[in-house]
Formats: structure tokens, sequence, C-alpha cells
């Protein structure tokens, strides 16, 4: 199975830009490729998808790489509500995604 | 819309005592059916998914099992509860690419 790799954690101000990266160097070419994130005590909550083209939508952006092999979500101006566990995952058929340990992220005011 | 129920939201089991889960959709057909466990601090394992009622995939070799008896019902169980089978266990449910998660059920055996 296709894995990813993020980092552990990480920090950033409130109401500065966040970019959170991910590898997935083993991924085929028909695996898409998801962000999730998780609040305390909550399911995991869907932020983004894509494919090849980067992608944007009222919560985050994608920008994948040209080869594929990683990927960076972008929180264009993070506030306390994003601290959260972020997962990327890579689908595989029948809509199956493997989430990983994730990257928790803190958001200082 | 669609909504996605679980319960209980909270369980406590002795070791050795069955367990049933359960996980309903509203407000879609068809839909694919995942268990997921999330051991604390962790991230999440898949248990098992299912694309239609009777079809269950099962992802980890364990005492669990699950089962879809309706279109939109499915159901998590063991026999014989473990201690390792504490954690919080969330349902999830997709019609395409995004999954949509229950409010989960936390489980502590004891």
């Amino acid at each position: 199975d296709a894995k990813t790799t993020q980092p552990n954690s990480m920090e950033s101000n409130e109401e500065e830009p966040v970019h959170l990266p991910c590898n997935h160097s083993t991924i085929s070419g028909t695996d898409y490729i998801h962000w999730y994130r998780q609040l305390p005590s909550q399911g995991p909550e869907y932020v983004i998808h894509g494919l090849t083209s980067n992608v944007n939508n009222r919560m985050a952006s994608l920008a994948i790489a040209e080869d594929r092999k990683s990927s960076t979500l972008i929180l264009h101006r993070a506030t306390l509500r994003d601290a959260a566990v972020y997962y990327c995952i890579l689908e595989h058929p029948y809509y199956d995604m493997r989430f990983g340990a994730g990257t928790r992220l803190t958001v200082k005011p | 819309s669609q909504t996605i129920h679980q319960w209980p939201a909270t369980l406590v089991q002795p070791v050795g005592s069955p367990l049933s889960l359960e996980c309903t959709v509203e407000g879609t057909s068809n839909p694919n059916l995942y268990w997921y466990r999330q051991a604390a601090g962790r991230g999440l394992q898949l248990l098992f998914y299912s694309v239609g009622i009777g079809q269950i995939s099962s992802e980890v070799p364990q005492n669990l099992s699950a089962s879809r008896p309706q279109d939109r019902q499915f159901i998590l169980s063991s026999k014989k509860l473990l201690l390792s089978d504490s954690g919080f266990y969330l349902c999830a449910w997709s019609g395409g690419s995004e999954q949509y998660f229950g409010p989960g059920t936390r489980l502590t055996v004891t």
C-alpha cells in the first residue's frame, strides 16, 4: 500500500499562513490525495482532495508536486479553530483510505 | 441532507463481555460504510469496510466482526472483548470521494 509521511507536529501563529507537508513517494497514478482534520474527541472532517492539479476550496488549498510524490496543504490564515490533527491520505480503490498518525497543528494567539 | 448516527457515545465493558456498536446513515442510498478504531493518541485504523449489503471486507484479523444487515446500517461486534479493544470507534460513510464520520463511540474495556 502506498503510504504517506508527515511531520508529527507543527506550530503556527494566528492569522499567519500554514503549510503542512506530506510525502507520498510510492503513490500510484490513480491514487487521489486527501486531507482530513480531527479535533479532539471528534471524528475526522474532510478538508480537500486532488489528483494532479492544485485545488482550492473555502477551507484550504492543496498544492501537488508535478511528480505527485509530495503535496502541501495550505491554510491561508490560521485561526485558533484550525488547531487539530491533519491527516494526509491516499485513496485506494473502493474509496479505501488509510489514515496515518497525521500532523498535530498548534496555533498560537 | 445526510446524517450519520452512532451509539452509544461511551461504553465501559469488562474483559470477556460481548460488544455491539451500531451505525446508521440517513439521507443517502447504497453508501460505502467503514469502521475505524483509534487508540489513544494514535491515528485511525481501518477495521472493516462495506460496499453493499452483506459485503464486508476485513482489514485487520482480530476478535471483531462487522455486519451490514440493511443498506444504511453497519454493526460492529465482538463475542469476547480484550483489553486491547479499548479505543475510539468511528463509523463513516461515503458516496464519492469524501468520507463523513459519525460522532464516535469511546469504548473502555476494564
